[in-house]
């Protein structure tokens, strides 16, 4: 069965500073990949994707993300950050779309961003 | 043009009663899926929607649980004789291409 590992439940960043959010999956076919972002009180909004071809991934936001086959990993990042940023993270992997299973989503990573 | 709407926004119930948490896709999307986040579990798949039919109804968490969806469009989760561990927050997402799902704000669920 697929799985998504979020390692770290909070991270607190400083504005300005850069960032990284790390997802390691588990996948038995080629994954499709997620990054979806929640605030308070707010449904996910989709960052960026990963389907196939470039490894590196543009996404909304000025976030980025790489796919790295070797090291089953996912991980998201922006250069500098900004107090809106602050929100719930969420990994998740699946078929293109979701299919019949849905997305397997990480427990999510809270983003703190200090002043 | 609209996003996924979902209702009521919170919805507090006292043990023991039904519930019917309501999804209205965005316009002409074929997939539709349900979810549950609780603090425990995280984000869980419960349902999944292709026009009016549920090939699979084995994410849902017991059989207290049952989803339809009429039209190819609104969706209703239906949770019988609801349980404390049923509080949680019941998302709703729809998709055309299968390339992203697009999700709603969510329904708060709370069982006292």
């Amino acid at each position: 069965a697929q799985s998504v590992t979020q390692p770290d439940i909070h991270i607190t960043v400083s504005e300005g500073a850069s960032l990284e959010l790390r997802c390691n999956y588990s996948y038995g076919a080629t994954p499709y990949l997620f990054w979806y972002v929640q605030s308070p009180g707010q449904g996910l909004q989709l960052l960026l994707k990963y389907f196939s071809g470039d490894t590196l991934v543009q996404g909304i936001k000025g976030f980025e993300a790489e796919f790295k086959r070797s090291q089953s990993s996912f991980n998201l990042r922006k250069p500098s950050v900004h107090w809106s940023d602050a929100a719930e993270y969420f990994c998740a992997v699946g078929v293109r779309g979701g299919g019949a299973d849905g997305l397997t989503f990480g427990k999510g990573t809270h983003l703190i961003i200090q002043p | 043009g609209a996003g996924v709407s979902q209702s009521p926004s919170n919805k507090v119930t006292e043990k023991g009663k039904d519930v019917e948490l309501r999804c209205d896709p965005i316009s002409g999307h074929t997939a539709l899926y349900w979810y549950r986040q609780s603090l425990g579990q995280g984000l869980e798949f419960l349902i999944y929607f292709q026009g009016n039919s549920a090939p699979d109804k084995s994410g849902l968490p017991s059989d207290r649980f049952s989803a339809e969806r009429t039209g190819g469009s609104v969706s209703t989760l239906t949770i019988q004789r609801t349980q404390q561990e049923d509080s949680a927050v019941y998302l709703c997402a729809s998709t055309l291409t299968g390339n992203e799902q697009f999700f709603g704000p969510g329904t708060r669920l709370t069982v006292l």
